[in-house]
């Protein structure tokens, strides 16, 4: 079965500090992995989009890193703000069909 | 959000009634999805139409029923079947056919079942 499994499950970082998200998977063969922003009651909104030949892409002070080979990406988030508060959720897209895994999700709360 | 909409933002029933929640996207897209967000777990597909009159069940079908009789609108029924049916439903829609492409969610509809 295909999984995406994320960690930590939630944490709370202080204003202007780093943070570091991370997402493990098991989808087979691999397509493409995303990275998107839920804020509290609202819908995802994709950040990043990794194809098998990319290691890293950044959208402003977020930046993913994929490692295919250990099938492991990673958010870091730089120099946090409030507005950065919400569930970012990893996605995997594969299995031959390319259906989207999605992982449950990671709870940031930034706190002044 | 995008150029799709959910309606309603909340919406309220009693148990055994069927509810329609309502997905329209303005973004010309071919692809539409209509997925469900538990506390706790990542998304479920629940049904998803790649082209007009014609629709797919997902992961989760049991109990929900769809219609794409126009390009622009995906609406989502909740039968009584559905044994727990409250959950935050999101929509989404993508330009192409397939699930490689981008897929772009509309705010959602939080549905809370007494």
């Amino acid at each position: 079965k295909n999984q995406v499994e994320q960690s930590p499950q939630s944490l709370i970082i202080l204003e202007g500090k780093n943070c570091t998200l991370q997402c493990n998977y098991t989808v087979s063969p691999f397509s493409n992995l995303r990275w998107y922003k839920q804020d509290t009651g609202r819908g995802p909104v994709s950040l990043t989009i990794m194809t098998f030949s990319e290691n890293t892409k950044s959208n402003g002070r977020y930046t993913a890193t994929l490692d295919a080979d250990t099938k492991q990406s990673s958010l870091h988030i730089t120099a946090s703000q409030l507005s950065d508060s919400a569930s970012y959720i990893c996605v995997v897209s594969g299995g031959g069909d390319y259906k989207l895994s999605f992982g449950a999700g990671t709870t940031v709360t930034v706190r002044a | 959000d995008g150029g799709i909409t959910q309606s309603p933002k909340y919406l309220f029933r009693k148990e055994g009634q069927n509810v329609t929640l309502s997905c329209e996207q303005n973004l010309n897209h071919d692809a539409m999805y209509w997925y469900r967000q538990d506390p706790g777990q990542g998304l479920r597909l629940i049904y998803y139409s790649q082209i007009v009159n014609d629709f797919q069940k997902g992961d989760i079908a049991e109990g929900y029923s769809v219609s794409r009789e126009k390009k622009e609108s995906f609406p989502l029924t909740v039968t009584s079947a559905q044994k727990n049916p409250t959950a935050f439903y999101l929509c989404a829609s993508s330009k192409g056919s397939s699930f490689g492409y981008e897929q772009y969610f509309g705010p959602g509809t939080r549905l809370t079942v007494t």
